[in-house]
């Protein structure tokens, strides 16, 4: 089965920029997506289709897929982005779901 | 407003059955693909399952195959997750999420806030 590995954590000072990875084997020829999901609250999505916003998600939210790495960046990290990272993918007809990454802003 | 509630969570022993149910609003509910998704208590996000608009096409889990059954109710804009022979590894929130597209196989755009299963003696 198709497997999605994230780093554990990943931690940003206030105002810099944040990248979370999310690797998979040739993970570049598929959709990619990414969910926000803060403490006791349901998962948000941030970002679909490898690169594109959802409406009312903030531009400092991007994201970019090649090879075997798919990247979530988030520009001017600001406090209220600490929260659990995911990215989901679809194989053949399963869905899945990276393991997660916890950001936190210093 | 675009929303969905789920409802039927409980305490129940191993080995036994539940229904959870998830009710949409705010958009044309038989226009699209639908998931149910959970994540045990401190863990990450694990599909369970998905059923089609028109409910013709259903998959899951492996996790869960064979014990568990979605299934959806348009004219009352509902889905359903009827589960059996319970393990305690089921324990979980379960929740219930929409698909961006009809066709499916996209991002879940809408997700519920949830209900809670607790399979224990």
């Amino acid at each position: 089965s198709y497997e999605l590995t994230q780093p554990l954590s990943v931690s940003v000072a206030l105002g810099q920029t944040a990248r979370i990875t999310c690797g998979g084997n040739n993970i570049g020829s598929k959709n990619v997506h990414w969910y926000q999901q803060k403490p006791g609250q349901a998962p948000v999505l941030v970002i679909y289709r490898d690169s594109n916003r959802p409406s009312g998600i903030p531009e400092r939210f991007s994201g970019s897929n090649s090879g075997n790495t798919a990247t979530l960046t988030i520009s001017r990290a600001q406090a209220g982005d600490e929260a659990d990272y995911y990215c989901q993918v679809w194989d053949s007809r399963d869905v899945v779901f990276g393991g997660g990454t916890k950001l936190t802003v210093l | 407003e675009v929303q969905l509630v789920e409802s039927g969570g409980v305490v129940v022993q191993p080995g036994g059955s539940l229904r959870l149910s998830c009710a949409a609003s705010g958009f044309t509910f038989d226009d699209y693909t639908m998931h149910w998704v959970r994540q045990a208590p401190g863990k990450g996000l694990e599909w369970v399952s998905l059923i089609s608009w028109d409910g013709g096409s259903t998959y899951y889990a492996d996790s869960v195959k064979g014990r568990f059954t979605i299934s959806r109710d348009n004219s009352k804009n509902s889905l359903y997750l009827q589960m059996n022979s319970l393990r305690t590894e089921d324990t979980a929130l379960y929740y219930c999420a929409k698909d961006v597209v009809p066709a499916g196989r996209d991002a879940f755009d809408i997700w519920g806030q949830g209900t809670m299963v607790t399979v224990s003696s």
